[in-house]
């Protein structure tokens, strides 16, 4: 079993929807909680940084950590076509390394 | 300023050569870290740099896996008489600095095809 589960859809929205994606772990050593969006052909880049439990909110994008749950969640909202993109969760605990654990990607489409 | 960046961006080979991927980080990170992206599989991270030292080789499938940074720069990942299971894109990151978090900052990636 992986260390971070994530469905790769893919999931397929029309404009202006709400998209819900979310990763389950199993190591409770992590602490730092990232989203990262890539685009076709392209190296990731960071979207939201959570650390330990909570909300956090930048635009359009939530991001929400359940440590409890060991379940983290991103919300779009008023989705748009430009969001079409792969979406992945990836985390990583205190240690000097700072290695990130990644998700294998869910694939959005978001329809006109 | 500039961002990490992959060469070459594509690179088609034989079965059992060699091959040699390189990643120039953002100037002034001091960690590096290589990351392989293969289908259903995900983002597996491979090997992280401090400087020139890598503490943790962890994620290297096999000893025809290595790789070395010089100069607290530049990396090369090498792979050895190459298998058509190490198809794949990799992926180098650079951040400031390690430990906790530090956002990393990826590059394009090397699409690696083994024929």
């Amino acid at each position: 079993q992986k260390e971070v589960e994530q469905d790769p859809g893919p999931l397929s929205v029309p404009e202006g929807a709400i998209v819900s994606l979310n990763c389950t772990y199993s190591n409770s050593a992590f602490q730092y909680f990232m989203w990262y969006r890539q685009y076709s052909r392209k190296g990731p880049e960071l979207l939201m940084y959570t650390y330990s439990s909570g909300n956090k909110e930048d635009g359009r994008f939530t991001a929400q950590v359940d440590k409890s749950s060991k379940y983290i969640s991103l919300f779009i909202r008023d989705s748009q076509p430009s969001d079409s993109a792969t979406y992945l969760c990836a985390m990583t605990d205190s240690s000097n390394t700072g290695k990130l654990i990644f998700g294998q990607g869910t694939t959005l489409q978001v329809k006109p | 300023g500039a961002g990490v960046s992959q060469s070459p961006s594509n690179k088609v080979t034989e079965k059992g050569k060699d091959v040699e991927l390189r990643c120039d980080p953002i100037s002034g990170h001091t960690a590096l870290y290589w990351y392989r992206q293969s289908l259903g599989q995900g983002l597996e991270f491979l090997i992280y740099f401090q400087g020139n030292s890598a503490p943790d080789k962890s994620g290297l499938p096999s000893d025809r896996f290595s790789a070395e940074r010089t100069g607290g720069s530049v990396s090369t990942l090498t792979i050895q008489r190459t298998q058509q299971e190490d198809s794949a894109v990799y992926l180098c990151a650079s951040s400031f600095q390690s430990g906790g978090y530090n956002e990393q900052f990826f590059g394009p990636g090397t699409r690696l095809t083994v024929l």
